[in-house]
């Protein structure tokens, strides 16, 4: 089983639509959790954090639930610019341990 | 701030040849990392540097060799390229501490081809 876990898509969705991905890791004693974008051919780069609160920014909310070991990312009224793919991260205790989740495909279509 | 800089962009090679792929960051960070990506996948760390002075290897290290020149560098080498180590190449950084919300940054890139 992978550390981390997302399903891979492709999600294709209409503009003005709302898209949830989720996101599973196998190690209770992780410590951070991240989401990030990344556009085709370039590099990844931090879309928002995930805190054990929730939070959220603009259109996107992110949610960690420590029990069941998962993290979502919701996006409300998509927008064409949001075609991208999206990749969890997880920190562990020390610096080497960001692991990546293999990424989820979203398409926006008008 | 240029953030993290990798050279160079793109590479070919022939099987067997050798090449160091060059990584710098302005950041004042600590952590530094060498990432590949293959196509359709995710992230894959190939060695890291918590510290200076200090290197260790990730999940994919075999075929590779890093040296931590000083905080700033990060290169990664490969002595003898294979075809199976064509991909794209990703330089990171962050200023990791205990408990810390540990962002990485990264480079733009560096695509390599291995015929």
């Amino acid at each position: 089983r992978k550390e981390v876990e997302q399903d891979p898509g492709p999600f294709n969705v209409p503009e003005g639509a709302t898209v949830a991905f989720n996101c599973t890791y196998s190690n209770s004693a992780s410590q951070s959790f991240f989401w990030y974008r990344q556009d085709c051919r370039k590099e990844p780069k931090l879309l928002m954090s995930v805190y054990s609160s929730g939070n959220e920014d603009g259109r996107f909310t992110a949610q960690l639930n420590r029990a069941s070991q998962y993290i979502s990312l919701l996006i409300r009224d998509s927008k064409l610019s949001d075609s991208a793919t999206y990749l969890c991260v997880v920190n562990g205790a020390n610096a080497g341990k960001s692991t990546f989740g293999d990424g989820t495909t979203l398409t926006v279509k008008p | 701030n240029a953030g993290v800089t990798q050279t160079p962009k793109f590479q070919v090679l022939k099987t067997g040849q050798s090449m160091t792929l060059q990584c710098a960051q302005d950041m004042n960070h600590n952590s530094m990392y060498w990432y590949r990506q293959d196509p359709g996948m995710g992230l894959r760390l190939i060695y890291y540097s918590a510290s200076e002075g200090t290197t260790d290897k990730g999940e994919v290290p075999n075929g590779y060799n890093v040296s931590r020149l000083n905080k700033r560098e990060f290169s990664l080498r490969l002595e003898s390229a294979a075809p199976s180590q064509t991909s794209v190449y990703f330089c990171a950084s962050t200023l990791w501490w205990d408990s810390g919300a540990n962002v990485l940054t990264f480079g733009a890139g560096s695509r390599l081809t291995v015929l």
